[in-house]
């Protein structure tokens, strides 16, 4: 069964600090991950999107990894703002039937960062 | 123009009306979907509509009527609905059908339902 668990459920750091946040996934054949940043009560924005051959990629102070032997990808926060406060969902994009393709979504990991 | 815009963004009905959503994006995007997402979870797909045909229902009640007037456009349209259909409704698009290879998958706002 394709799944896509994260970790931390939920994570509070101080401002300025720096966090991991966790995917592992069970989803074949794997066709790309995605993380998104969710504010409550608001659609999800993109923050990257990696396909097998990427290991790492960068959008700000957001860096994202993935393992595709591990089938893990973590998503690492720099330098935490206020703003940063939000649930982070990871999106994993299975192959099914040629061009077609499923989103599996993982839980989210809500990030409350302090002052 | 990277927008999946959604109106309204607030809605309160009761059970027996009758209230639409709307969603609009101006990117060429050829699939449009609708998802929706409780407190707390992860957003669950409704439906899907592919060069304005829709492509799949995930065997959502027919309370709940999508319709795709252009490719532009997507709407939801809501008749005697439940308290428990109350959530957060999304729109999104993408490039090409499902947009799953490559594509990116853009959300709108949101647009919040209560169900009284």
């Amino acid at each position: 069964k394709n799944q896509v668990e994260q970790s931390p459920q939920s994570l509070i750091i101080l401002e300025g600090k720096n966090c991991t946040l966790q995917c592992n996934y069970t989803v074949s054949p794997f066709s790309n991950l995605r993380w998104y940043k969710q504010d409550t009560g608001r659609g999800p924005v993109s923050l990257t999107i990696m396909t097998f051959s990427e290991n790492t990629k960068s959008n700000g102070r957001y860096t994202a990894t993935l393992d595709a032997d591990t089938k893990q990808s973590s998503l690492h926060i720099t330098a935490s703002q206020l703003s940063d406060s939000a649930s982070y969902i990871c999106v994993v994009s299975a192959l099914v039937g040629g061009s077609q393709g499923n989103l599996i979504f993982g839980k989210g990991t809500k990030l409350s960062v302090k002052p | 123009d990277t927008e999946v815009t959604q109106t309204p963004k607030h809605l309160v009905m009761g059970m027996t009306n009758k209230k639409s959503l709307k969603c609009e994006q101006h990117m060429g995007h050829r699939a449009m979907y609708w998802y929706k997402q409780k407190a707390k979870k992860p957003p669950e797909l409704m439906f899907v509509y592919s060069y304005e045909k829709l492509s799949i229902n995930e065997s959502v009640p027919s309370r709940f009527s999508p319709e795709c007037p252009n490719s532009s456009l997507l709407n939801l349209h809501l008749h005697a609905l439940q308290p428990e259909d109350s959530a957060l409704y999304l729109c999104a698009s993408s490039q090409n059908s499902w947009g799953a290879n490559t594509g990116e998958l853009f959300f709108g706002e949101g647009s919040r339902l209560t169900v009284l």
